[in-house]
């Protein structure tokens, strides 16, 4: 059973810092990878997708990595924003999902 | 606007009551999905479907129970046999059943047992 972990699962940062969200999964046969946010009593926004082949997906601030050999990703966030401040989960699986408990975000101003 | 729809936000149900949890799309996938998040952990997986018609069971479908006769709408029921179904329930959908789809979220129904 593919068990996904998320550490920390919270962090505090000063605006304008680098943020770097850690996510790992037990089983590396995995089809792909998605990380969403979480604002608080919503549902999930998708921010990237990750397919099985690729190392990597960039979307204007934000680049995810992928190590299935590992069986890492990393969410990166360039200088973060209050309005960043939220929980980031991150899923893997095929048509269905694996979810970790997400890392929760505040943004400092 | 393209999107997935949950009603209501929020529900309460007594003890011994079925309720049912509505979820619409309209982006024209074939996929749909239903998830439970509690407290502190991750999403888990409650009933997916592929097409219409068909649908399995996930990992905590004990207690639960959908229907998918069209392909915007996918209900779910929280029946009585269900002995903790206080949550957040978030539906989802993806294009369809291939590995690499994305998948998409409505905004949620917190349901609570008085």
């Amino acid at each position: 059973k593919q068990e996904v972990t998320q550490i920390p699962a919270a962090l505090s940062v000063p605006e304008g810092e680098n943020l770097v969200l850690n996510c790992s999964f037990t089983d590396s046969a995995i089809y792909n990878l998605q990380w969403f946010r979480q604002d608080p009593g919503k549902g999930l926004t998708s921010l990237l997708l990750i397919q099985s082949s690729q190392r990597e997906q960039t979307s204007g601030r934000l680049n995810a990595s992928l190590d299935k050999s590992s069986g890492r990703s990393t969410l990166y966030i360039a200088a973060s924003q209050p309005g960043d401040s939220a929980t980031y989960l991150c899923a893997v699986g095929d048509y269905k999902l694996s979810f970790g408990a997400g890392t929760t975000v505040t943004v400092r101003a | 606007d393209g999107g997935i729809t949950q009603s209501p936000k929020y529900l309460f149900r007594k003890e011994g009551q079925n309720v049912t949890l509505s979820c619409e799309q309209n982006l024209n996938h074939d996929a749909m999905y239903w998830y439970r998040q509690d407290p502190g952990q991750g999403l888990r997986l409650i009933y997916y479907s592929q097409i219409v018609n068909d649908f399995q069971k996930g990992d905590i479908a004990e207690g639960y129970s959908v229907s998918r006769e069209k392909k915007e709408s996918f209900p779910l029921t929280v029946t009585s046999a269900q002995k903790n179904p206080t949550a957040f329930y978030l539906c989802a959908s993806s294009l369809g059943g291939q590995a690499y789809n994305e998948q998409f979220f409505g905004p949620g129904t917190r349901l609570t047992v008085l």
